[in-house]
């Protein structure tokens, strides 16, 4: 079945710092990428849609300009997290989009901030 | 390699009747186990949970039940209601930090 991965799996970085975090789609082409957000016991909170060579689409208060999203390719999506604070610290997961309705999740990223 | 499947893409069922969804997992260290709701341009929504020292979790209409010996858990919708038409995926988690997702399973409930 298709993959997906994410890298790094966990990071921590210091306030006021950039961490970008990647998606791949292994072995298969993903016009259509997805970011979420989980909190602890909480539902995935999605923060933008992603279609390659354009500019991602952000739900409603999610900051673009601090949720930096780029699609590159078709088997590459990228969210960077810009000047992190301790309140971003989270549970970040990508998913990509098959041809019908299926999603294929990545295994998520651990943000700490300190 | 998917550590979570639903092999089940789509499932259709008449309203009042029973929804039966499956998943199946290959990693044994998974002991927490989740089923989420996904209407169609939203991200999913937390259905019920299951940690693996239970066999059985009801909330309502829906009740999750796993089968660890089988690495199976299912999720039972009573009576299903057409509202229940949506994406279903389950997903598991060996640590509670890191989730595994299954592709999903299109359910239709027929009125």
């Amino acid at each position: 079945g298709a993959v997906v991965s994410q890298h790094p799996s966990r990071v921590i970085c210091k306030s006021g710092t950039s961490v970008k975090i990647e998606c791949r789609s292994l072995d298969f082409q993903a016009t259509t990428m997805f970011w979420y957000r989980q909190f602890p016991k909480q539902s995935l909170m999605l923060m933008a849609t992603s279609n390659e060579g354009s500019k991602a689409t952000y739900e409603q208060g999610v900051e673009k300009d601090k949720f930096l999203i780029n699609h590159a390719s078709l088997t590459l999506s990228t969210l960077t997290v810009t000047s992190a604070h301790p309140e971003d610290s989270s549970f970040y997961i990508c998913s990509a989009s098959g041809l019908l309705y299926e999603q294929y999740f990545g295994p998520g990223t651990r943000l700490t901030v300190t | 390699d998917q550590q979570v499947k639903q092999n089940s893409p789509s499932l259709s069922v008449q309203e009042g009747r029973i929804s039966i969804l499956n998943c199946d997992y290959t990693n044994s260290m998974f002991d927490y186990f989740l089923w989420y709701k996904k209407y169609p341009a939203e991200g999913p929504t937390f259905l019920i949970s299951i940690s693996s020292i239970k066999d059985k979790n009801e909330d309502g209409r829906f009740t999750v039940f796993l089968n660890k010996s089988a690495k199976h858990l299912s999720l039972h919708i009573v009576p299903s209601q057409p509202g229940d038409s949506a994406v279903y995926f389950c997903a598991a988690s060996a640590t509670g930090n890191q989730f595994y997702f299954g592709t999903g399973t299109s359910l239709t409930v027929i009125p």
